[in-house]
């Protein structure tokens, strides 16, 4: 099974200010077929589903504010808030699609300073 | 619109068994892989099973393996999963969720609302 790992398990940004979120994989999630990271990144605010940021490590799903951003390959990634706004406050999840068992990181705790 | 819905949540003792409902509207259900994903109180995500578009297939975690079956209806656009042999570790809410399809693979666009089962004496 691939494990996913977030670091940090939770974070306490400043309102307008940078924050980062890393996810790392025990195996490489880059297909050399079509050269495509098999990576997601998921919002989940209290007592509410979880909602899809970013795919393909670095695609913002539709609506997705442009603060969001993904990067990285292979096995490290990253989530980056550009200028952290108070509805951002919730847990992240990273999730690899690249096999079975589809597994997640453990999730990140992004709260106010 | 896609909508999820999950039903059949309830309290159920250890041993016991429960089947749990996913009503899709919205989208071409028949095209497309169906998954479970559960998370325990105050617990991250953790995915259970996922069915083939036909339903000719099928994984689990091994958590689950042996005890629950997942399962869909095309002609009524619902998925399931029989839940048997429960034990407290299975409480959770548990989300249905849309996968992939022949052009896109299996991250989660759309989720239900989830439904909590309870494992309790």
């Amino acid at each position: 099974d691939i494990v996913m790992t977030q670091s940090p398990d939770s974070l306490a940004v400043s309102l307008g200010e940078r924050a980062t979120i890393t996810c790392k994989s025990s195996q490489s999630l880059l297909y050399s077929s079509n050269n495509k990271n098999y990576l997601a990144w998921y919002q989940q605010k209290p007592g509410q589903p979880p909602k899809l940021l970013i795919y393909w490590a670095s695609t913002r799903e539709s609506g997705v504010p442009e603060r969001f951003s993904g990067s990285g390959s292979g096995t490290d990634f990253t989530l980056t808030f550009t200028s952290l706004q108070a509805e951002d406050v919730a847990v992240y999840y990273c999730q690899q699609y690249h096999s079975t068992p589809i597994t997640f990181g453990q999730g990140t705790r992004l709260e106010i300073k | 619109e896609v909508q999820l819905v999950e039903s059949g949540g309830d309290l159920v003792q250890p041993g016991g068994s429960l089947r749990l409902s996913c009503a899709a509207s919205g989208f071409t259900f028949s095209s497309h892989w169906m998954h479970w994903v559960r998370q325990a109180p105050g617990k991250g995500l953790v995915w259970v099973s996922r069915i083939s578009p036909d339903g000719s297939s099928s994984q689990y975690a091994d958590s689950v393996k042996g005890r629950f079956t997942i399962f869909r209806d095309n002609s009524q656009n619902t998925l399931y999963v029989q839940m048997n042999s429960l034990r407290a570790e299975d409480t959770a809410v548990y989300y249905c969720a849309r996968g992939g399809d022949a052009a896109r693979p299996d991250y989660f666009e759309y989720w239900g609302q989830g439904i909590l089962v309870t494992v309790s004496s």
